[in-house]
Formats: C-alpha cells, structure tokens, sequence
C-alpha cells in the first residue's frame, strides 16, 4: 500500500534552517510528483511547492520563494523540503503528499504531518 | 495567484442530514477543483477531483459538482465521520491554492 512516512517533529530558532523528509513506499516514486503544503496553528492549508520527481521540475509559492528547496532521492525513495532564514510564521504542520493526474493534478496519499515550531 | 473562496466558514447538521459547500474561483479553472476533509489532528483525505471525480474508496454520498468559477460538493446523508473540515483546491495554475476550508460541526 501506498505511504509517505515523514521525519520527526522540530524546534528550530529564528534565522535556522529545517529539513523535513518524506519516505514514499508502495509505488514507483519516480511515477508522480510530490508536493508540500503547510498548516499554521488552527489555520488553513497552504500549498509551498511541488517537485516532479522524474525531472526534478519544481515550482514554489511565492511567500516562501528563495528560502526553500525541494529535492529528491530516487535511491532512497524520498523527498527532502528544505526551509532557509525562519521566522516565527514559519511555525506550522508540514505534509508531503503524493500528486497525481495526468491532467488535473490532486494529492492523494499524504504523510503524517511534521510540526516545525519556530521560537526563540 | 487565484483565490478560493468556500461558503459557509462553518456550518451545524446533524446525522443524516444533506449538506451542500460551495467554492467560487476569481477566475474560470474549468473542472481543475479538487475537494479534500481533515479531521483533527489528521491529514487531509482526497474525497473528489477534478470537480465531480469521486476517489477510489470514498462513499458515494460524497459528490462534487460545478464547471468555470462555481462549484460544490454535496454530501447526501450525513455520517459521524464527516465532522471534519473540508478545503477545496485549485490545481488550474500554479500557486495551487486552497479555500479557506468550511468545518462542519454537529448539531
């Protein structure tokens, strides 16, 4: 069965940097693309950036554009999102989710979520 | 960027009862509409895409609807596990964008 299985949660300090992981097991990884979206404390969802895993095309949302990274390692299976220069609204749930659709992207197997808290 | 925009914010039903959430788009984005529903603490769960596409394994009381900048999602009979919050989301461009979500709580 198809799971995305995320690195453990975070504290970091304004200004740090973060990395979240995401292992993908069950199908293919290079087959579809993966994408993060965030959650602030008792807010909504915040789509960051996906990745197309095949050839690494990335696109990322302009808030959090020049401050992070999304990579991959097919050996490994999984996808690295990497955050630069935190600040305190940083502080949120991240989830990695599978994407899929030829033509009408959606998410449809998503990770357990990793909190960052971001605090001095 | 697009803008999603779910009504209502929140609403009150009680079991069994039919419930509909609407989500306007600032701009025509064809059938790219995706529904999802998290329950607290939880991830959020595919239900319906590409705006009238059930998911393998979601109940057929789950049905989605809607073409441009208008669209809706219908549950037809309300169950205890639907208490959740449920976001809409655009994949037409990219920032793919989410509504702001509508939780839909017991009555």
């Amino acid at each position: 069965q198809v799971q995305l299985v995320q690195s453990g949660a975070e504290v970091k300090k304004p200004g740090a940097s973060v990395k979240v992981s995401c292992k993908a097991s069950g199908y293919t990884f290079t087959n579809n693309g993966i994408t993060w979206v965030r959650q602030a404390p008792g807010q909504g969802l915040e789509w960051m950036a996906w990745i197309s895993v095949s050839s690494g095309r990335t696109h990322y949302a302009q808030k959090v554009q020049g401050r992070v990274t999304m990579t991959t390692d097919t050996s490994t299976s999984t996808a690295y999102m990497e955050l630069r220069s935190l600040r305190s609204d940083d502080t949120a749930v991240y989830y990695c989710a599978r994407e899929v659709g030829a033509h009408i992207a959606s998410f449809d197997y998503w990770g357990q979520g990793t909190l960052v808290t971001v605090s001095s | 960027d697009i803008q999603m925009t779910q009504s209502p914010s929140s609403l009150s039903a009680s079991v069994g009862d039919r419930i509909t959430i609407t989500c306007r788009a600032s701009q025509s984005i064809s059938n790219y509409l995706n529904w999802y529903h998290q329950r607290p603490g939880k991830a959020p769960k595919l239900l319906i895409y590409a705006a009238s596409s059930l998911q393998s394994g979601v109940p057929s009381r789950f049905s989605g609807s809607g073409s441009g900048t208008d669209f809706t999602l219908t549950i037809s009979s309300l169950q205890p596990e639907d208490f959740a919050t449920y976001y809409c989301q655009q994949s037409y461009i990219t920032p793919w964008t989410f509504g702001q979500g509508t939780k839909v709580e017991i009555k």
